[in-house]
């Protein structure tokens, strides 16, 4: 079976703090994506980005970066120096093969607030 | 990113009415096009699965005749509420993808509230 967990449901900061969000999967495909995704108070997600399971290279964009481990099947994801504009609903999501049917599987998303 | 958009925004109707909320990949071609509902404060919960000029794969417990959805172009994908009720007010969302393990991109999201 596929499953996304993000155990944090929300999150407050207060702006200028770092914050990471968590995000741990499970699958039994070798192929497999993981993706975060973000929902601002509008509605409408936003991607963020996308890692394939053959490439465990953290990224950095910004003030965002992602912390990928396949040894504990984790892709967490973290804001630092945070923004009000930060404030919104994350979503992780994994993407599996043939045993996921390509279905995009969504965490239940972490709620982030950030204060000024 | 690419664009998706999603038409009405919101929409509020008598309880026995049928709905069409449109779904269109506006700078690519969508192999394949996602409906999804979200209540508040939940997750994206996925209704369908659509796939252009074939019938859409529909999740478990979701009724097909109720929620009727046509891909009829690599752009257009369309979800019919029909005979809609109370309870099916909710967050309609639609997204699409090109090929098999791109990002999605998503529609702005239809607001249904059924009187």
């Amino acid at each position: 079976a596929q499953k996304v967990t993000q155990a944090q449901t929300e999150i407050s900061v207060v702006e200028k703090e770092d914050v990471t969000l968590d995000c741990v999967y499970e699958t039994r495909d070798t192929t497999y994506y993981l993706f975060w995704y973000k929902q601002p108070p509008s509605g409408e997600l936003v991607f963020l980005i996308r890692r394939n399971s053959f490439d465990e290279q953290n990224e950095i964009s910004g003030r965002y970066s992602w912390n990928f481990q396949k040894s504990t099947s984790s892709f967490n994801f973290t804001i630092t120096a945070s923004q009000v504009v930060d404030s919104a609903v994350y979503f992780c999501a994994l993407v599996g093969g043939n045993t996921g049917g390509f279905k995009t599987i969504f965490g239940a998303g972490t709620r982030l607030f950030v204060k000024a | 990113g690419a664009v998706v958009s999603q038409h009405p925004s919101w929409v509020i109707c008598k309880s026995g009415t049928s709905v069409k909320i449109e779904c269109r990949s506006l700078d690519f071609q969508a192999t394949t096009m996602f409906w999804y509902r979200q209540f508040p404060k939940q997750s994206l919960m996925l209704m369908a699965t659509s796939n252009e000029g074939s019938k859409a794969t529909y999740e478990q417990g979701v009724e097909k005749d109720k929620f009727l959805i046509n891909h009829a172009s690599l752009t257009l994908s369309t979800l019919t509420v029909t005979s809609a009720h109370p309870e099916d007010s909710s967050f309609y969302i639609c997204s699409a993808r090109q090929g098999t393990y791109n990002e999605q991109f998503f529609g702005p999201g239809t607001r249904l509230t059924v009187l």
